[in-house]
């Protein structure tokens, strides 16, 4: 596997359903990062982790819990979801050594449809 | 805050003809800017970003995109335009904080190409 890798690629749940997102990353990054993408809208960060700390949650409710267990994975843990939380999830990684002209490689992401 | 703003939702253009995609940006400081292309299905790819120097940048597949401090605007364009280049497109303003590289992305624009 190379660059970015997420599964599943598709997501059906119902509201009390209990479901995770996985992402990987093969490129050596230490920063890695959950994105939303909803139509008609703009990308909305959701959080941010380096060195496996979380450094932003950008208000995103709680039934979003997101898990860093090494700097090479990431996970997104759903749970009690609502229907406008379908969406593409979008996972990324980048390096965060030398400033913010780092390149964010994102991976293909989720489609998840909550019913 | 930061934000960034491109004014054409969708734009048609003929295989062959050239092409230019506006972004505006708004940020205090000298911004690095960014321009990623997700086609249907897929994650996003970097184009091409600018950091200081030369304000006309090369990409890849043939893009270009010029920095004007002036309009604070970045534009992608390119001079002849391919069929596979139908994708949605997005501009993307970048900054370092605490929690790492954060960009800030616009609405996006979606090209379609007509043969």
């Amino acid at each position: 596997e190379t660059g970015v890798t997420q599964t599943p690629r598709h997501l059906v749940m119902g509201m009390t359903n209990k479901k995770s997102l996985k992402c990987e990353q093969h490129l050596g990054h230490n920063a890695m990062y959950w994105y939303k993408q909803s139509a008609k809208k703009p990308l909305e960060l959701m959080f941010v982790y380096n060195f496996k700390e979380q450094t932003e949650n950008n208000s995103v409710p709680s039934r979003f819990s997101p898990e860093c267990p090494n700097s090479s994975h990431l996970f997104l843990h759903l749970h009690t979801l609502q229907p406008e939380d379908s969406a593409l999830y979008l996972c990324a990684s980048s390096s965060r050594g030398s400033g913010r002209g780092n390149e964010q490689f994102f991976g293909p992401g989720t489609r998840l449809t909550v019913l | 805050a930061q934000s960034v703003t491109q004014p054409d939702i969708h734009i048609t253009v003929s295989e062959g003809a050239s092409l230019e995609l506006r972004c505006n940006y708004s940020y205090g400081a000298t911004p690095y800017l960014f321009w990623y292309v997700q086609s249907p299905g897929q994650g996003l790819q970097l184009l091409l970003k600018y950091f200081s120097g030369d304000t006309l940048v090369q990409g890849i597949k043939g893009f270009e995109a010029e920095f004007k401090r002036s309009q604070s605007s970045f534009n992608l364009r390119k001079p002849s335009v391919h069929w596979s280049d139908a994708a949605e497109y997005f501009c993307a303003v970048g900054i370092l904080t605490g929690g790492g590289n954060k960009l800030t992305f616009g609405t996006g624009t979606q090209l379609k190409v007509e043969l």
